[in-house]
């Protein structure tokens, strides 16, 4: 089936130590997102690829950064986490950018700071 | 600032009887809603969608009404089965070619068997 997969799912890391999440797609979508979602919170959005373009949302803290190494593949990568970043991070996909249509979800990494 | 509320966290509902989960909106550039379905440890799963030109969309079980003078959209489910159990969000994007998906908080529904 094809699908959206986040790797881990599960991830526990130290204040301070870098940790990088990935997603795939089989889906050949161009459009690749990453949402942060806190407890009890709406899914906020980080930033999201179409094709090789990345385009980061105005509030997106520098300490979060990606990469889209190819069409399948995204990485979110968090240089520094703090205990405000524990949370479920998801990736998500879309074919194109229509304004309509859904967004296919991964299962979500869920990240732990000690 | 909150764009999509769903002011109830949580709805418990009779097995077999009608779930209805409610969203509000702010922002009147919104023109297409979502509704999607997260069963824990799981992504959400998109369950039902509705422009802005209608003002009802049907799939079997689920409904969703769209009131655009009220900014409010409804989520109906009938019958309600166990199974439905999962935390709904609604969603909405502004405008063709829009990418921002702006979602809801959720609202928790527990059907009672």
């Amino acid at each position: 089936d094809a699908m959206v997969i986040q790797n881990p799912r599960y991830q526990v890391t130290q204040f301070g130590k870098p940790v990088t999440l990935s997603c795939s797609q089989t889906l050949n979508h161009n459009v690749m997102y990453w949402y942060q979602q806190k407890s009890s919170q709406a899914p906020k959005l980080l930033f999201h690829y179409y094709d090789k373009d990345f385009n980061n949302e105005a509030d997106t803290p520098d300490n979060f950064q990606s990469r889209r190494p190819n069409t399948s593949f995204c990485f979110l990568d968090i240089r520094s986490p703090g205990l405000g970043d524990a949370a479920m991070y998801l990736c998500a996909t879309s074919r194109d950018f229509v304004g309509e249509g859904e967004q296919f979800f991964g299962p979500g990494t869920r990240l732990t700071v000690l | 600032d909150q764009q999509v509320k769903q002011n109830s966290p949580s709805l418990s509902v009779q097995e077999g009887r009608i779930s209805i989960l409610n969203c509000d909106y702010t922002n009147s550039m919104f023109d297409y809603f979502l509704w999607y379905k997260k069963y824990p440890a799981e992504g959400p799963t998109f369950l039902i969608s509705i422009s802005s030109i209608k003002d009802k969309n049907e799939d079997g079980r689920f409904t969703v009404f769209l009131n655009k003078s009220a900014k409010h959209l409804s989520l109906h489910i009938v019958p309600s089965q166990p199974g439905d159990s999962a935390v709904y969000f609604c969603a909405a994007y502004s405008g063709a070619g829009s990418y921002q998906l702006t979602f809801g908080k959720g609202t928790k529904l527990s059907v009672i068997p």
